[in-house]
């Protein structure tokens, strides 16, 4: 399958933690990144590699792996942390990418 | 701080080639070990990679888009563009250029929405 999977919507309370979920073979073997997109902006890479956060990323920001889900975890959310988040890979190729459908976190 | 800009028509008939270009600042196209990428997100739907090139020559497209996509380089004006031919109704999304590298798109730019409409 050449397809990542993600959950359309999760929500979670104001400081509480929440796991973001992506699916996909070929996250079996290619790391997942994880990208937060807020309407009208440019997407942001958040997460990327075994679980490294780029300058300027909060550490409540995390990312794991097991065979073939990826997962983004914030732990005690905000409410900027309201968005869309993309995971993304590359294939089994190695030489194509691949994104998720996206979930949309709401912050309650 | 790499900085990506789209530009191109906002509106584009259908059958008709989209042609997009990305201005990149704060750094230089021809000296980057970076892939330079083009990414689509249609209404309601997920991202979508279209391509990358590479300066030192690499490119790859999605076999998705069945050849109608050719991403090119120009260093002269530190841009990269794309052009999308025989577009349909389907090729209506936002486009962003981005930069990438092994781990993933670690800059993008804005987004640029493109309409296929007659």
């Amino acid at each position: 399958s050449s397809e990542l999977t993600q959950d359309p919507a999760v929500s979670v309370a104001l400081g509480q933690t929440v796991r973001i979920t992506c699916q996909g073979n070929s996250l079996r073997t290619n790391y997942a990144s994880w990208y937060q997109r807020k309407p009208g902006q440019a997407p942001v890479l958040v997460i990327y590699g075994k679980n490294v956060r780029p300058s300027g990323i909060p550490d409540r920001f995390s990312g794991s792996s097991s065979g073939s889900t990826a997962s983004l975890t914030i732990t005690g959310a905000q409410a900027e942390d309201e968005s869309d988040y993309y995971c993304g890979s590359r294939d089994i190729s190695g030489n194509h990418w691949l994104f998720g459908g996206g979930t949309k976190l709401t912050v309650l | 701080q790499l900085h990506l800009q789209e530009s191109g028509p906002g509106l584009v008939k259908p059958s008709e080639t989209l042609s997009l270009t990305c201005t990149v600042s704060g750094g230089s196209i021809g000296s980057s070990a970076n892939y330079w990428a083009w990414i689509r997100q249609p209404p309601g739907k997920g991202p979508e990679w279209i391509g990358s090139i590479s300066y030192t020559g690499g490119l790859y497209y999605n076999p998705s888009l069945k050849r109608r996509g050719t991403i090119s380089v120009d260093t002269s004006k530190n841009q990269f563009s794309l052009r999308l031919t025989s577009v349909t109704a389907a090729d209506t999304a936002v486009f962003y250029c981005a930069t990438h590298q092994i781990y993933g798109f670690d800059v993008w730019g804005q987004g640029t929405t493109v309409t296929v409409s007659s």
